[in-house]
């Protein structure tokens, strides 16, 4: 089945440092989503990105599909930004939402 | 407009006991899923449905686990006779379609001892 590969497993940074996370999957993707899961909380989309570069705030999103990879960058990091990243995909191209997630990466942003 | 609410947010059992989980969608959403998230894993699709209909269960473990959505709306997860490696957290999400706009509850954090 597919396999999404994160890296790296966990991350520490100081506060205003920046970060990139990454994203490798197994076979071509039809739906690609970044999500942030703050310690005990739900899960929160991001991104929804299949495909190209997408911003938001001081996150950026760039997915290569013919090259099976997506990352996650996040800029001048805040103590908030704390919380594990989870990158998820679909492969069959159903339109189902049926997503495979990775095992995440947890970053500490520390003051 | 409301998000995906779960209840309870938090179960401990003992091994042996059965425990229902309950989720309502945002209104209008067709698609509903349920996620099995071990600690400090992804989470892991259990079950979706598109309305009343179950699409998908080839991953709930269904000697103990069984997954309904009578009316289309709200759904419940039930594990009967729980297990220590039940311990996680139960997602529900719901979308249109199965499209972008994918929500998920808070969770309930199940504790099997």
């Amino acid at each position: 089945g597919q396999q999404v590969q994160q890296s790296p497993a966990s991350l520490v940074l100081q506060e205003g440092e920046n970060a990139e996370l990454q994203c490798n999957f197994s076979s071509t993707a039809t739906r690609l989503q970044w999500f942030y899961q703050h310690p005990g909380g739900r899960l929160v989309s991001l991104f929804y990105n299949p495909s190209g570069t997408k911003h938001t705030g001081r996150l950026t999103s760039t997915t290569v599909t013919n090259e099976r990879r997506s990352s996650l960058h996040i800029s001048s990091s805040q103590t908030t930004d704390s919380g594990t990243y989870f990158c998820a995909i679909e492969s069959t191209g159903a339109n189902t939402g049926k997503l495979t997630f990775g095992h995440g990466t947890i970053l500490r942003v520390h003051p | 407009e409301a998000g995906v609410t779960q209840s309870p947010r938090y179960a401990v059992l003992q091994e042996g006991q059965a425990v229902s989980f309950w989720c309502d969608p945002i209104s209008g959403h067709d698609t509903l899923y349920w996620y099995q998230q071990p600690r400090d894993q992804g989470p892991q699709l259990l079950v979706y449905f598109r309305d009343e209909a179950v699409i998908d269960n080839s991953q709930l473990p269904s000697d103990r686990f069984s997954a309904v959505r009578p009316k289309g709306t709200n759904s419940t997860l039930k594990i009967q006779s729980a297990k220590q490696g039940d311990t996680a957290t139960y997602l529900c999400a719901s979308s249109l379609g199965g499209n972008s706009d994918y929500t998920f509850g808070s969770g309930t954090r199940l504790l099997v001892i």
